[in-house]
């Protein structure tokens, strides 16, 4: 599967538990970004990353999230602390290198749903 | 704050007949892309248009792009079931590496 990769599919916390997605770029994509969907709503921009460097965090919350994506492995997004408002899908998406056309190829998304 | 709005929000059809969804914006984007979406997937890039007045067609669906690059369309000709989905436009800005999604509009084509 060529495709951007995403684990795992379907995620339980309780509250005030840790919550840790990963996903992993197509290949040869060297760019990834991070999208959140509430239930009945659009898609909202969270985090934009190449590798080792965070590039645009302007859609993340300020406290409890964190994303990596490190030289060696998949990247990584991190809820600490989880709250009933953090259950959603979180899709992550990846695209070649910065391009004009912002075209972005996404996962099939992690369902977080917090108890 | 730029803004898609997508409209209609729900559309049901029956099979054969022909639908268009908009997709507008007060502001210009550089790119504009529409996804579909199936329930418990991640949205599937349909295409990308990038020039105003831009028409594409992929098989029974055709894409346009405004002339002012803030607004675009979708029309599906003789719909069929498995169009069914969520459709999502979303606008990329030149200075910005984000995209800008759309409202959705929700497709339910009956047999």
């Amino acid at each position: 599967n060529a495709g951007v990769m995403q684990n795992p599919r379907h995620l339980v916390r309780r509250r005030g538990q840790e919550a840790r997605l990963r996903c992993s770029p197509m290949k040869g994509h060297s760019h990834v970004y991070w999208y959140r969907q509430l239930p009945e709503e659009g898609l909202k921009f969270m985090v934009y990353l190449q590798k080792e460097n965070i590039i645009d965090e302007s859609g993340m919350p300020k406290e409890r999230f964190s994303a990596e994506f490190p030289k060696e492995g998949p990247s990584i997004l991190r809820i600490q602390q989880v709250v009933r408002g953090d259950s959603a899908a979180y899709f992550c998406a990846s695209s070649p290198k910065r391009e004009v056309y912002n075209e972005q190829f996404f996962g099939p998304g992690t369902r977080l749903t917090v108890l | 704050t730029q803004l898609l709005e997508q409209s209609p929000q729900f559309l049901s059809i029956q099979e054969g007949e022909n639908l268009t969804v908009y997709c507008n914006s007060s502001s210009v984007f550089s790119s504009l892309q529409w996804y579909r979406q199936e329930p418990g997937e991640g949205p599937v890039l349909l295409v990308t248009v990038v020039t105003g007045g831009e028409v594409k067609k992929l098989k029974r669906l055709t894409f346009q792009f405004g002339d002012a690059r803030k607004d675009s369309s979708l029309h599906i000709t003789a719909a069929q079931p498995g169009d069914t989905g969520l459709y999502l436009c979303a606008g990329g800005a030149r200075n910005t590496d984000k995209l800008i999604f759309g409202t959705g509009t929700r497709l339910q084509v009956f047999p």
